[in-house]
């Protein structure tokens, strides 16, 4: 089972400024197979990301995925208040599917 | 508009059973790979189980391989999760969540759908 490591646990910006999230795989994603995912309080969570660098349909441009292999970073240039959430990355290069813990973006 | 409207979710005892059931509109239901993703309160997202467009491939966590049955019925536009043998580490939301493709990645979620195991 591939475990995902995501840090930091908790970022704490203010709006405009440039998010980094890390999601790391304790072994190499097959063909990058990694997304990521928003989730705000009491909602269901919403795909950001796929295959490590695609954005999902209406994910405005200010939010960017990178990385390869192990190593995975979502990147937010400048923060809009509705991005104030807990984002998860996923890997899904072999089973069992696996989630990382969750960074959350609050407000500072 | 794809809908995916979770139901079923209750206060069971230990060793009880549940069935849950997701209904899918807005969409072509027998394409599709669906899963079950559950989320205990307070914690992360963690895959519980998958099934092809077809159901005739299943998949389960090791959490819960043995105890929980995953089904669809393509007629209905329907997808179960039938859970067994529950213990108070199964107490979590539960989501029906569309794959892309049978990728393995999810583009639409349920709202959920809350199992609480609990004496």
């Amino acid at each position: 089972e591939i475990v995902l490591t995501q840090s930091p646990g908790t970022l704490s910006l203010s709006p405009g400024e440039r998010a980094t999230l890390s999601c790391r795989a304790s072994q190499s994603v097959n063909r990058n197979y990694l997304a990521w995912y928003q989730q705000k309080p009491g909602q269901a969570p919403r795909l950001l990301i796929y295959g490590a660098s695609s954005r999902a349909t209406g994910i405005p441009d200010r939010i960017s995925g990178s990385g390869s292999g192990t190593d995975f970073t979502l990147t937010i240039s400048r923060l809009e208040p509705e991005d104030f959430a807990v984002y998860y990355c996923q890997q899904y290069g072999s089973t069992p599917l696996t989630f990382g813990g969750g960074t959350k973006v609050e407000i500072k | 508009e794809v809908q995916l409207l979770e139901s079923g979710g209750d206060l069971v005892q230990p060793g009880g059973s549940l069935r849950l059931s997701c209904a899918a509109s807005g969409f072509t239901f027998s394409s599709y790979a669906v899963s079950w993703v559950r989320q205990a309160p307070g914690k992360g997202l963690e895959w519980v189980s998958a099934i092809s467009s077809n159901g005739g491939r299943t998949y389960y966590a090791d959490s819960v391989k043995g105890r929980f049955t995953i089904s669809r019925d393509n007629s209905k536009n329907t997808l179960y999760l039938q859970m067994n043998s529950l213990r108070a580490e199964d107490t979590a939301v539960y989501y029906c969540a569309r794959e892309v493709s049978a990728s393995g990645f999810f583009d639409h979620w349920g709202q959920g759908t809350l199992v609480t195991v609990s004496s």
